[in-house]
């Protein structure tokens, strides 16, 4: 079971679109609809951001979205502000009730 | 709405076993709306998924940790048990108590920082 392969790290300007990979296999990301994104600030506990590939949570803001094409899924911030640097990571189901997350991403607003 | 909080031994001497538990208020633990999990997060490196329990009682660990580790609940105390045996320098980390509510994580603990050091 590898982790899922994330770029270290991403960066824009405020107002600007960033997205994020999410690479894995057709035994994860690519074989189920149980792709999630979670925003995590460090010394606090992880926020779901989206679920299911593309489903926002109640109260998570509008510009976050996610998507799937094969084994990679994205997750795409628009209107990028301050309040969004944060770490990143993706998790998938992967079979037999198992669960693999990504590598992490860090944002930078510049 | 649900609330998890870890709690446990911060420093663990190596080859001894690491216990922890998640306290749970804001519903039953035992309810079959919810599966409960494990995570942890070593210092400077990413999440990695420890195992789960569903209200059944059945159980699902990460391959590269199954031999060691074991999670259970305590239905009498609304808690989520961790025990993860023969630790090692590689397993100080934070560890994280989740519920699953739908199809993933939706609710975290703040996290606890296990040490393994003699």
């Amino acid at each position: 079971q590898s982790a899922l392969t994330q770029p270290a790290s991403v960066s824009g300007s405020p107002g600007q679109s960033i997205t994020i990979s999410c690479t894995g296999s057709s035994s994860d990301v690519g074989g189920y609809n149980l792709v999630s994104w979670y925003q995590h600030h460090p010394g606090r506990a992880p926020k779901l951001m989206i679920y299911e590939v593309s489903m926002r949570p109640s109260g998570v803001s509008n510009r976050f979205s996610g998507s799937k094409s094969g084994n990679t899924a994205s997750l795409t911030i628009s209107g990028l502000q301050a309040e969004d640097e944060s770490d990143y990571y993706c998790c998938s189901y992967a079979s037999s009730s198992t669960y693999v997350f990504g590598t992490g991403t860090k944002v930078s607003v510049l | 709405q649900l609330q998890l909080q870890e709690s446990g031994p911060g420093l663990v001497k190596p080859s001894e076993t690491l216990s922890l538990i998640c306290s749970v208020s804001g519903d039953s633990i035992s309810s079959n709306t919810y599966y409960w999990a494990w995570i942890r997060q070593p210092p400077g490196k990413g999440l990695d998924w420890i195992g789960i329990i569903y209200y059944s009682g059945s159980t699902y660990y990460n391959p590269s940790l199954k031999s060691r580790v074991t999670i259970s609940v305590d239905t009498s105390k609304n808690q989520l048990s961790l025990k993860l045996a023969s630790v090692t320098a590689a397993d100080t980390a934070v560890y994280y108590c989740a519920v699953i509510t739908g199809t993933t994580f939706d609710y975290w603990g703040q996290g606890t920082l296990v040490t393994v050091s003699s």
